[in-house]
């Protein structure tokens, strides 16, 4: 069964502070998603991962995965109160072919404070 | 395209009663996917949809749940009774197979208040 885990589940930070959230699974995948929720809101997809050292920035944000360690980052660069959301990775059994399920981490509640 | 389709925002009902939650995906997307997110057991796939097709629907947590999808710009989630339990954010998102990778999109959800 796959299972994802992120680490912290809670993240409270000063704006301007850097900071780095994790994300192991555990089986084989060459495939991760990051994912944004606003409270209230839906999920807003923020980053595709498709392979071994794979990494994209957008804005403060910068995402890689190494699919030998099973684990992705997502590095918040100087933090600003804008990025306060909770942050999902998900990762789907890399099978042919196209759309499969997701398997959602529990998501890391992150809080920017001034 | 106005992204997926979910109706009603929200829903307050009785416990015993019937309630149907309605998802329009993305037009050509051909995954659907419905998810009930709460903060006890955070989100939690219910059932997924290819080409109107269930096709995993281990999800589903018993037969008050069930999902239909008569066509491709349509689907529906029903509980049927409701009971309190059951208050969640119902989430429908979508997806396209043609792509090779599994990019889900997903609608505003459904607020369901079950008393």
């Amino acid at each position: 069964e796959l299972k994802v885990e992120q680490n912290p589940l809670f993240l409270s930070m000063q704006e301007g502070k850097n900071y780095t959230i994790y994300c192991n699974y555990s089986t084989t995948s060459d495939r991760l998603y990051w994912y944004r929720q606003d409270p209230g809101k839906s999920l807003e997809s923020l980053f595709v991962l498709l392979s071994n050292g794979a990494v994209k920035q957008e804005g403060r944000l910068m995402a890689s995965l190494d699919t030998k360690a099973r684990l992705s980052t997502l590095h918040i660069t100087a933090a600003v109160h804008d990025l306060s959301a909770t942050y999902f990775c998900a990762v789907d059994r890399n099978l042919q072919g196209g759309s499969e399920k997701l398997v959602f981490g529990k998501g890391t509640k992150l809080t920017v404070n001034p | 395209d106005a992204g997926v389709i979910q109706s009603p925002r929200h829903e307050v009902t009785e416990m015993g009663q019937e309630v149907t939650l309605r998802c329009k995906p993305i037009s050509g997307h051909d995954y659907l996917f419905w998810y009930r997110q709460t903060m006890m057991r955070g989100l939690e796939l219910l059932i997924y949809f290819n080409n109107n097709v269930p096709i995993d629907d281990s999800g589903m947590p018993e037969d008050r749940f069930s999902a239909k999808m008569p066509n491709a710009s349509f689907s529906t989630l029903k509980i049927q009774p409701s009971e309190p339990r059951d208050s969640a954010v119902y989430f429908c998102a979508s997806s396209s197979g043609g792509l090779s990778y599994n990019e889900q999109f997903f609608g505003p959800g459904t607020r369901l208040t079950v008393l």
